[in-house]
Formats: structure tokens, sequence, C-alpha cells
């Protein structure tokens, strides 16, 4: 299995501000996912995105994925305090391996 | 209605013990998952069950076991418990083993090991 890596381990914005965090790995991957973990709660999924594509959204959030520089990038837009959470990426490679997830990026949006 | 449910949520035992964590999932999937969270907030995979078979035991020392009743059950069970045993521990579950396996986790069962 292999786990992605985050970045920035920590990012403080205002509110109303975009957030952007990114995420490397290693391998080749089926498809990497999203997962937002606010604090003392289990992870919640946010999105997918598989390795033939480059660009999806969801709401306020947008994804994409460089399978040629191994790396994704997850850009909350017009942030509200209620996102500050932890955000984890998880790749998975085309074995199905099972998820590992890095430390993520612990954002903290200021009202 | 909770989808995955883990009891307690808080545990609070002395090093010597023996503890279990019990988890449940109503979403019909068909594989679990034990996840050991550490202070530094990294999830490492412990165990998957898909269909009451273990999948995978990452080197997780042989004091903790897995045991699975049936598909909606998954609990852990450790032995002789550790200062380094403390973490919060969360169950996940998901439809299919690997592929796109979009994971549902429980709120997490801290344990401190004094």
């Amino acid at each position: 299995s292999q786990q992605g890596e985050e970045d920035p381990q920590a990012l403080s914005i205002q509110e109303g501000e975009n957030a952007t965090m990114n995420c490397s790995y290693k391998t080749s991957i089926n498809n990497l996912q999203w997962y937002r973990q606010n604090s003392g709660r289990g992870l919640v999924h946010l999105i997918l995105i598989r390795s033939n594509e480059r660009e999806k959204h969801s709401g306020r959030l947008r994804v994409t994925l460089d399978t040629s520089k191994k790396s994704s990038s997850l850009l909350i837009t017009a942030s509200r305090a209620a996102d500050t959470a932890s955000y984890f990426c998880a790749p998975q490679n085309n074995a199905g391996n099972m998820l590992t997830f890095g430390g993520g990026t612990r954002l903290m949006v200021k009202p | 209605d909770t989808a995955v449910s883990q009891t307690p949520k808080y545990l609070v035992t002395q090093m010597g013990n023996d503890k279990s964590i019990k988890c449940e999932q109503n979403l019909g999937h068909d594989t679990m998952y034990w996840y050991k969270q550490d202070s530094k907030k990294f999830l490492k995979i412990m165990f998957s069950y898909n269909n009451k078979e273990l999948i995978i035991n990452e080197t997780v020392p042989n004091r903790f076991s897995p045991k699975s009743p049936d598909k909606a059950h998954l609990n852990l069970h450790i032995n002789s418990l550790e200062l380094g045993d403390s973490a919060v521990y969360f169950c996940a579950s998901s439809q299919v083993l690997g592929a796109s396996g979009e994971l549902f986790f429980g709120e997490g069962s801290r344990l401190t090991v004094l």
C-alpha cells in the first residue's frame, strides 16, 4: 500500500479566502480520494478522482490530478469557519490496496 | 442511524490489561477495517476483513487480534496493553475491497494506557 503526503502540514486563512492543499504520492494509481476529519471525529469522504481524470468539482471543492507529477491538489473556494478541519488524501493503486493516509493538512479558517 | 458505530468512545486502562473495542456497520458492506491514528494524526491501516476473512494484516503486534462474528461486526481485542498503544482507533467499512472503495469511518475510540 502507499500513502499520500499532504502539504502544507498546517494552513491558516481568513473566511472567504481560498485554501489549497497538495498531495504527492509515489507509484501509479487507480484513483485518489480526499477525506476531511473534524476535531475528535472520524474521517468523511469528500471526493474521488480517477487516474484518467484531470479535474473534478463538488460544490466549493475542486480537485486536480497530475499523474505525470504524481500529485493532486484540493482547492476549497470561499472558505467558511466550518471548513476548519484536517484534510487527508489517499491514493489507491491498481491492485486495489487498502487506503492509507498521511498526517493530513490542518486547515484553520478564521472568522 | 449511525452507519459505522464503535464503542467505547473513550477507554482508559492500565498497562498489561486486556481490552476490546467493538465496531458495527449497518451499511451492508462486505469489508471492514481497523485504523490507528497516532498523536501526529497519521492513520495506519491495521486490519481489513472481507466476508469474515482477514485480507491484510500490516506489521501489527500479535497482541492485537481482530474478531468478526459476522459481516456487520469487526471487534478489536488487545492483550497486554502497552503505553505505545495509546492512540485513537478507527473502524471503517467499504462496499467492496479495493477498487474505488470509499471508506465510511466510525467516530473513533480513544485509548489511553497508563
